[in-house]
């Protein structure tokens, strides 16, 4: 297994640009999560999922949309980007009703 | 309100000594804690996690401590490697979905 796959791994956008940071796992897990990590600063959650066609925000989600067409993949949309969305994201999975999440690689994101 | 904190941004441990990390946390409700390895440019990944109503649980090579008395958590690694050189942070959980990470502490292995 290939686990949790990010890409891409690098990215530098214009103030303004959109994006969408991909993201899939292919371990059959439900719950889907996107993370920011600011240096500095603990793990933020975006946005979740507990399932295909369902998503729900998390602490930090103004900037961002997502979407969960499949069990799979769980893309992370920037439409409007700006410069304090500057950071490294992280996607994550975990089974249903376990606490264990797994990790992608992480998408470093700078807005200038 | 509510906060995951760590009390050393740093430690250098000797290779072969045993190396322990401490985690504060504020919401006496947390029921589940976990603590996860962050090497250079990589994602975290899971080391061990530890319910409310456990004092300690043992992996290996590492131990988890919980005292809900003081709220204090802390990480134990055995015989410490240079592989362990890394961030590591803890996270409290709280119902299903809101986790709460401290912003970690570099352990460096010196060999």
């Amino acid at each position: 297994n290939a686990g949790v796959t990010q890409t891409p791994k690098f990215r530098i956008l214009k103030i303004g640009q959109s994006m969408t940071l991909q993201c899939t796992q292919d371990m059959n897990h439900n719950y889907m999560y996107w993370y920011r990590q600011d240096p500095g600063m603990g793990l933020k959650l975006i946005y979740y999922s507990v399932g295909a066609g369902i998503t729900d925000k998390g602490e930090v989600p103004n900037g961002y949309n997502v979407s969960r067409s499949t069990t799979e993949d769980f893309p992370l949309r920037l439409e409007l980007a700006a410069p304090s969305q500057t950071s490294v994201y992280f996607c994550a999975s975990s089974l249903r009703h376990t606490y264990e999440q797994y990790f992608g690689p992480g998408t470093r994101l700078t807005v200038t | 309100g509510e906060s995951v904190g760590l009390h050393l941004p740093t430690l250098s441990v000797q290779e072969g000594d045993n190396s322990i990390i401490n985690c504060a946390y504020s919401n006496s409700a947390s029921d589940y804690f976990i603590w996860y390895k962050q090497e250079s440019g990589k994602g975290p990944q899971f080391i061990i996690d530890i319910r409310s109503n456990m004092d300690k649980r043992q992996g290996q090579r590492v131990t988890v401590l919980l005292n809900k008395t003081v709220k204090h958590l802390s990480l134990q690694i055995a015989a410490t490697q240079p592989g362990d050189s890394a961030v590591y942070f803890c996270a409290e959980i709280t119902g299903t979905y809101k986790y709460i990470f401290g912003t970690g502490t570099r352990l460096k292995v010196l060999a």
